[in-house]
């Protein structure tokens, strides 16, 4: 089964912190995504990475970063965290190849920041 | 543009009852169509899918049929279970070739009482 792995289900940090949300895919997919999830506003894109070291903004990317090294590694960075987001991150990756496959998502990672 | 529009909840629903969650989309395309369930704190799963018109996908009682020419793909089951309730996603891939931006609707609670 493919499998994504995100490195936390739960964190809390201050505010100003700088903090990295981690993501791991083994199934050798192409696209990577960061979401994050707040009521009532269902799924917003983050950023998005259609190979190494490429990254495209999503509808949201103001005061995030990302970054991806290797193929199966997308990392979520916000630079100066703030209130305004506390949030369900949710990570997905999908084959390009596969016009039909969607997305698979990991468990996500609910961030406060205090 | 593309898009996806489902029907706004919280839907509430007595165990056994018949649960159908409307979703109807627009697309320029021939896009592949896909509901998601998100379980309390959890990531999204892919629940069913469909790639063509008049394609039924089909998972844990849960259907879908793709009807091109009311443009809709409503989410459907006879018998619903206290072990149903989630968060229900639709959403729709525009492009055959590729897996690179779902469209999402913006998700249906489902609460399924005893």
């Amino acid at each position: 089964d493919v499998k994504v792995t995100q490195s936390s289900r739960y964190l809390v940090k201050r505010t100003g912190e700088k903090v990295f949300l981690e993501c791991v895919q083994d199934m050798d997919h192409e696209n990577m995504f960061w979401y994050r999830q707040d009521p009532g506003l269902g799924l917003r894109l983050i950023y998005f990475s259609y190979d190494v070291k490429m990254k495209e903004k999503g509808d949201i990317p103001e005061g995030y970063s990302v970054s991806r090294e290797k193929k199966e590694r997308f990392s979520l960075i916000l630079e100066s965290a703030s209130t305004n987001q506390t949030s369900m991150y949710l990570c997905a990756s999908s084959p390009d190849s596969k016009g039909g496959y969607g997305y698979t998502f990991g468990s996500g990672t609910r961030l406060t920041v205090v | 543009g593309d898009s996806v529009t489902q029907m706004e909840g919280p839907v509430t629903l007595s165990e056994e009852a018949f649960l159908t969650i409307n979703c109807t989309y627009t697309a320029t395309g021939y896009p592949s169509l896909f509901w998601y369930v998100q379980y309390p704190g959890e990531g999204l799963q892919l629940l069913l899918k469909a790639t063509k018109a008049d394609d039924k996908g089909s998972n844990k009682g849960f259907e879908a049929t793709y009807r091109k020419e009311t443009t809709s793909f409503h989410l459907e089951k006879g018998s619903v279970q206290v072990s149903d309730s989630a968060v229900y996603f639709c959403a729709l891939n525009p492009y055959a070739g590729n897996n690179r931006k779902l469209i999402w609707g913006l998700g249906t609670s489902l609460a399924v009482n005893p």
